[in-house]
């Protein structure tokens, strides 16, 4: 059972250019999000979706575009990379909304994506 | 909007010793308090979840309890080891100003000492 896999791994991009993080889920989640982590600032999310066709933005979506065509899948974006954008990236998932009624809404993060922007 | 808030940023205990981290937040309308652990270049394993009907929940020598009165949650480790030296966050959030999703704190790094 893999869980949540992200790639790449590590990235360096030049400003202006373009790429996508790539993230999987094995475990017929349906709510995957994207977070970044930068140092004195926490986690925060970037987009959430609860479902294949359905995406919303969090609290720092500028720059980043996600869409979610099945349900193992959830790509995030970067349109045009800013230095700005340096950050770890983290793709996480869950059975459903994490702060819902369920019990079992434990929620499984990815390894990281280490991204540069210069 | 829900805030977070882990204090302290980090702290350095001797091997066996209990201790205790806290976690604060603004909203009481809170669904579930979640703790997770970070090592270094990794990503987050959550390690406890307390439903907000909950008061507090057990995992081995982890010990997690929820005051949504005062705003509070406390992660207590008992009899801590080298090996529990990791960034410890809380995360909250309710279904209305987080729309379900989790609001993190910045952690707490914790370093347990030979």
């Amino acid at each position: 059972n893999a869980g949540v896999t992200q790639t790449p791994k590590f990235q360096v991009l030049k400003t202006g250019q373009s790429m996508t993080l790539q993230c999987a889920q094995d475990m017929n989640h349906e709510y995957m999000s994207w977070y970044r982590q930068d140092p004195g600032m926490g986690l925060r999310l970037i987009h959430y979706s609860v479902g294949a066709g359905i995406t919303d933005q969090g609290e720092v979506p500028n720059g980043y575009n996600v869409s979610r065509s099945t349900t193992e899948d959830f790509p995030l974006r970067l349109l045009s990379a800013a230095p700005s954008q340096t950050s770890v990236y983290f793709c996480a998932s869950s059975y459903s909304r994490p702060t819902g009624l369920s019990s079992g809404n434990t929620i499984y993060f990815g390894e990281g994506s280490w991204l540069t922007v210069v | 909007k829900q805030e977070v808030t882990q204090i302290p940023a980090a702290l350095s205990v001797p091997e066996g010793e209990n201790l205790v981290l806290n976690c604060s937040f603004t909203d009481s309308a809170i669904y579930n308090l979640q703790w997770f652990r970070q090592d270094p270049g990794k990503g987050l394993t959550s390690l406890l979840l307390i439903q907000s009907s909950q008061r507090e929940q057990t995992s081995g020598r982890l010990n997690a309890s929820l005051d949504k009165s005062s705003g509070r949650s406390t992660l207590y480790i008992a009899a801590s080891q080298p090996g529990d030296s990791a960034t410890y966050l809380c995360a909250g959030g309710d279904y209305g100003g987080s729309q379900g999703n989790l609001i993190f704190g910045k952690g707490t790094k914790l370093s347990v000492k030979p």
